[in-house]
């Protein structure tokens, strides 16, 4: 199985900040790598896939990029809506593994 | 719009088994296939396994292999989750997910809560 191993776990950030979350794999997945956002209580939501694509309707600040076994998610500027949990998720064969979550936090 | 409906929540003893349904509109069901991912209280995300609803073939993570049924009724575009010989370990939340976008889980059910308990 592929593991997905995301850094940090926690990161602490301001409004306004620049934050960036790494998402390496354990082998190649090529672009087969998708990052979805879940705040409490509720179900994760797509933000990006094909390591670079965002989703319909998913803000400009939100920026994903990679390829091969590291990838990367930007907020290029953080808003309150953003303080959140996110995953990254390989879909390059099956078993889609997802990382362990990196929560953004005040 | 694509909607994902999935049953409410339940509460079982360990030993016995769970079915989960996930009613899905908005979209051609047997176009995209649906995956059913867990969530532990205070945990990341799993992955448990895939259906194709058109072909009705389905596929698992090795940990549930033998355990875990995935199924569909292509009638009312609903597919089915159920896991057997439950333990403490399988409470959780659990979502079913419309694969699109080449296997990105594009659209999410709202999870469905199984409590294990004794």
């Amino acid at each position: 199985d592929i593991q997905m191993t995301q850094s940090p776990s926690i990161l602490s950030a301001s409004v306004g900040d620049r934050v960036t979350i790494a998402c390496r794999a354990s082998q190649s997945i090529s672009t087969w790598l998708a990052w979805y956002q879940q705040k409490p209580g509720e179900a994760p939501k797509l933000l990006v896939y094909r390591a670079s694509s965002l989703d319909v309707d998913v803000p400009s600040r939100f920026s994903g990029s990679g390829s091969g076994t590291d990838f990367t998610l930007t907020i290029s500027s953080v808003q309150p809506d953003d303080f959140a949990t996110y995953y990254c998720q390989h879909y390059d064969r099956y078993p889609y593994t997802f990382g362990q979550g990196t929560k953004v936090e005040i | 719009q694509v909607q994902l409906v999935q049953s409410g929540a339940e509460v079982k003893k360990p030993g016995t088994s769970v079915k989960v349904s996930c009613k899905t509109s908005g979209y051609i069901f047997t176009r995209d296939d649906i995956h059913w991912i867990r969530q532990a209280p205070g945990q990341g995300l799993e992955w448990m396994g895939w259906i194709s609803p058109n072909r009705g073939v389905s596929g698992n993570a090795q940990k549930f292999q033998g355990r875990v049924s995935m199924t569909r009724d292509t009638s009312i575009a609903t597919s089915y989750l159920e896991l057997i010989n439950v333990t403490s370990d399988d409470t959780a939340m659990y979502f079913c997910t419309r694969s699109g976008l080449g296997g990105a889980s594009a659209s999410w059910g709202q999870g469905t809560l199984v409590t294990v308990s004794s």
